[in-house]
């Protein structure tokens, strides 16, 4: 499995956008970059996923650089409720049986009001 | 749409009690899993299942007992708790095989004294 790179933290201030690197540059070409976050004492939430285009959801965007070594997250108007660890991982498509996830220290992000 | 939902929230054992967390999902997902997460661990993967009546094992299954008797439901059994078992417990579940796009109920946290 290919490994990621993540800052520890950023700041970001509200309303700003937010974005957050992750360096895979050891991906495979079938496997997918995924983000999730982890509100402290919640549990984490799927955020979006991507392989090559860029993809968008209500959440955030994802930008997946064209040699696909590395993506960024985009929150578009990062608010308070955005503080959390923020996790990129990457992982192949259709293994059968247990589709673990692995997170590495992520990157923890605050919001400053 | 309640998503996973998780029972108890928080429990305390004595060593050698027995319990059930119970795990729900109202999205009609094939896949289910429970992880438990310990500080400096991140998650690891205790069981999962891939349909109703099937579960396997995980990375971590030692300890711990599974039982999928409706697709809606994944129930995790501690036969006799150790403080070992002392974590944050999270459910998820997914539809598709393969996918990493798992979503999370919000974690048992259970101390074992």
């Amino acid at each position: 499995d290919a490994k990621t790179t993540q800052p520890p933290s950023m700041d970001c201030a509200e309303g700003r956008a937010a974005n957050l690197p992750c360096n895979h540059s050891t991906i495979s070409g079938n496997e997918y970059v995924y983000w999730y976050r982890q509100i402290h004492s919640q549990g984490p939430q799927y955020i979006i996923h991507g392989l090559k285009n860029n993809e968008t959801n209500e959440m955030a965007s994802l930008i997946i650089t064209e040699d696909r070594k590395s993506s960024t997250l985009i929150l578009p108007h990062a608010t308070l409720r955005d503080t959390a660890v923020y996790y990129c991982i990457v992982r192949p498509p259709y293994q059968t049986g247990a589709n673990n996830l692995f997170f590495g220290t992520g990157t923890r992000l605050t919001v400053i009001p | 749409n309640a998503g996973v939902t998780q029972t108890p929230k928080f429990r305390v054992l004595k060593t050698g009690q027995s319990m059930t967390l119970l795990c729900a999902q109202d999205m009609n997902h094939e896949y289910m899993y429970w992880y438990r997460q310990d500080p400096g661990m991140g998650l690891r993967l205790i069981h999962y299942s891939v349909g109703e009546g099937t579960t396997a094992k995980g990375e971590v299954p030692d300890g711990y007992n599974v039982s999928r008797l409706k697709k809606q439901n994944f129930l995790l059994g501690l036969e006799s708790a150790a403080p070992s078992q002392t974590s944050v417990y999270f459910c998820a579940s997914g539809l598709f095989v393969g996918s990493y796009e798992q979503y999370f109920g919000p974690g048992t946290r259970l101390t074992v004294t």
